[in-house]
């Protein structure tokens, strides 16, 4: 079965430069998250998405902006990066339904900010 | 604040013994509670859902309960084997569409 598809797999970055990465949802899904993933730490929720709108936003620096695409694949910019965004970012997606869907996970990508 | 919380504390155990985890949530009533497993450098997945009106659920060797008196909810790994080390992460889905998770408990059963 088609799962969550995150791109790149690793991103290596120099502080002050922009970055993008790119997530495609698992087929019918409407909805999608960002989350960031500290060592040690356990995911945080950034953003989400549902049906191309901005539906939740979590502690996401104002450095970063998404969207969601007609295609509802979803995309992540940071610019002015820094050391401290180095993190693993996942993304997931979901049929919103009512509270008892669950989400599925891409398997994120790696940053490094050097 | 609303929050969900586990024990950071790692849970050694030995082989084909039980694991007990626990979720504890403050200044809500979660209608439901989703578990996740995460290994080193993966994304989570998936485990289990349990509604507030439903005692236990399980999934082969999984188990899961929800206490709404002592909100809490305890997820159980019986028989543990080595391939069962890994995070596991209890999360809720807030309206709006927030999934937030509480934390993690790293386990690692020895052989």
């Amino acid at each position: 079965a088609a799962g969550v598809i995150q791109s790149p797999r690793h991103l290596i970055k120099e502080k002050r430069e922009t970055a993008t990465l790119k997530c495609y949802p698992i087929p019918r899904h409407d909805t999608v998250y960002w989350y960031q993933q500290g060592p040690g730490q356990d995911p945080q929720f950034l953003i989400s998405f549902y049906e191309k709108m901005q539906s939740d936003k979590g502690s996401i620096p104002d450095r970063f902006s998404a969207q969601q695409f007609s295609d509802y694949h979803s995309e992540l910019n940071m610019s002015s990066l820094e050391l401290g965004d180095s993190a693993l970012y996942f993304c997931a997606s979901s049929l919103r339904g009512s509270l008892n869907t669950e989400a599925f996970f891409g398997q994120g990508t790696r940053l490094t900010v050097v | 604040s609303q929050k969900i919380e586990q024990n950071s504390e790692a849970l050694n155990i030995q082989e084909g013994k039980t694991a007990t985890l626990t979720c504890n949530y403050t200044n809500y009533s979660p209608a439901y509670l989703q578990w996740y497993r995460q290994d080193p450098g993966r994304g989570p997945v998936f485990l289990l859902l349990i509604r507030e009106n439903e005692k236990e659920k399980r999934k082969e060797r999984l188990k899961v309960t929800f206490d709404t008196t002592l909100k809490q909810s305890l997820f159980h790994i019986t028989a543990s084997q080595p391939a069962d080390s890994a995070t596991y992460l209890c999360a809720r889905k807030a309206a709006g569409n927030k999934l937030t998770f509480g934390g993690g408990t790293r386990v690692l059963v020895k052989p």
